[in-house]
């Protein structure tokens, strides 16, 4: 089926400790983008990649960085997790036209100990 | 800068009986409005979308929203709930994925 995937479901860290949480969309969009959901507070812009080769800032990128691999997939990397971190992360697209995400993953839950 | 302000943070609900879903907004410019539904341990769907045009906006599984540029507000409604309408619900303002979203709100329907 079409859609967003992401990987792994969970994860349990430690402090300091490095990871990728991955993301590939089969629908052919250009824009694809990572937020963060934290309890009482909605989802966040972590970083945004309009088109294959670039990527961008969105509300908090503090931690983070990306990779925007291929048209397919883009990566969200913490290099050295924190606690603050915790959260549950959501990969979404955009086709050409549209103006907001049709499409979400189902999420990656983070914990970091 | 653009704000949203989701009013009530859970709304409870005896099936068949209408609800309301609370939504103000905060923009210096033109907005593009949203509502979202969350199902347990899945992603956000979109239920319907503002762009320009009629205020009156119908969405998927038998939503509606209105937009009020005067009250700065974007309520979400369903004249009667179903049990499969618990989940939570985002509003959201902007475009292009750079997205403001509310607190959300959870709806709990009961028999």
């Amino acid at each position: 089926n079409a859609g967003v995937t992401q990987t792994p479901k969970f994860q349990v860290l430690k402090t300091g400790q490095s990871m990728t949480l991955q993301c590939a969309q089969d629908m052919n969009h250009n824009s694809m983008y990572w937020y963060r959901q934290d309890p009482g507070m909605g989802l966040r812009l972590i970083y945004y990649s309009a088109s294959e080769g670039t990527t961008d800032k969105g509300e908090v990128p503090n931690g983070y960085n990306v990779s925007r691999l291929n048209k397919r997939e883009f990566s969200l990397r913490l290099e050295s997790a924190a606690p603050s971190q915790t959260s549950v992360y959501f990969c979404a697209s955009i086709e050409g036209t549209g103006v907001q995400p049709q499409h979400f993953g189902d999420g990656t839950r983070l914990s970091i100990l | 800068a653009q704000s949203v302000t989701q009013l009530d943070s859970q709304v409870p609900v005896f099936e068949e009986a209408p609800v309301e879903l609370r939504c103000n907004y905060s923009s210096s410019v033109s907005v593009y409005l949203f509502w979202y539904v969350q199902y347990p341990n899945q992603g956000l769907q979109l239920l319907l979308k503002y762009l320009s045009g009629s205020t009156l906006v119908k969405g998927i599984n038998g939503f509606e929203a209105e937009f009020n540029k005067s009250q700065t507000s974007f309520h979400l409604r369903k004249p009667s709930v179903h049990i499969s309408d618990t989940a939570e619900y985002f509003c959201a303002v902007g475009k292009w994925g750079k997205l403001q979203f509310g607190a959300g709100t959870q709806v709990v329907v009961t028999p």
